[in-house]
């Protein structure tokens, strides 16, 4: 069955260290998202991906990186100059839509990353 | 100005209880998803509707693409049903492709 895996559910990092959550696809999407969630907050997006080796800066980049090598991955690296990296981490994809299309998103299972 | 709002942030009922969660939104051209997010982090879909009304077991979920207002209905509420509830309209850009966006979420306890 197609899906979205995000590896591993829980990481543990100490502080000043770089970490790469893992998204991987095979549902064929062209788009990616990556979110961030703080305790009692909504989902903010950091970075979207609508094609391979292209990405864009969301709400809150700042201190984190991505690419887009191949179309099945896009992986989100926290560095270390993200302030408060502890958080949830989400991942999701949806296929190409145009003005009047409808697309489902899918969504992976979440990485919750503390930073000790 | 945010895009999306639901209504209420936090609801609590007895179970049994016939539950309504809210969702308007500026943005996006057709299509919501409601999604369900059980403590422990991990996102389900519940449902994705562009129009009028769908239903999956006592979940509820209607539509107004004009009005841009949508709403997930829970009835006979159960504990098991204790989660938060975010609407997503996904939002076109000029080029191809949709951005989501998400509601906050409703955080829904139910009581035994």
């Amino acid at each position: 069955d197609g899906g979205i895996t995000q590896s591993p559910k829980y990481l543990f990092r100490k502080e000043g260290q770089n970490v790469t959550l893992s998204c991987e696809q095979n549902l064929n999407h062209d788009a990616m998202y990556w979110y961030r969630q703080d305790p009692g907050q909504g989902l903010r997006l950091i970075y979207y991906s609508q094609i391979v080796n292209d990405f864009q800066k969301g709400d809150i980049a700042e201190g984190y990186s991505v690419s887009r090598e191949k179309k099945e991955s896009f992986p989100l690296t926290v560095t270390s100059a993200q302030k408060n990296p502890t958080a949830f981490y989400l991942c999701a994809s949806t296929p190409p839509g145009g003005r009047g299309m409808n697309t489902e998103a899918f969504f992976g299972q979440g990485t919750r990353l503390t930073v000790v | 100005k945010n895009e999306v709002e639901q209504s209420p942030q936090n609801l609590t009922a007895q179970e049994g209880e016939f539950i309504t969660i809210n969702c308007s939104y500026s943005v996006g051209i057709s299509a919501l998803h409601w999604l369900q997010q059980h403590p422990g982090g991990g996102i389900v879909s519940l449902f994705m509707l562009s129009s009028g009304k769908k239903k999956h077991g006592r979940l509820i979920a209607t539509i107004n693409i004009q009005e841009k207002h949508s709403s997930l209905h829970i009835t006979a509420s159960h504990p098991r049903d204790s989660a938060v509830y975010i609407c997503a309209p996904p939002c076109t850009p000029e080029w191809y492709g949709n951005k989501l966006v998400f509601g906050a979420g409703t955080i829904l306890r139910v009581k035994s």
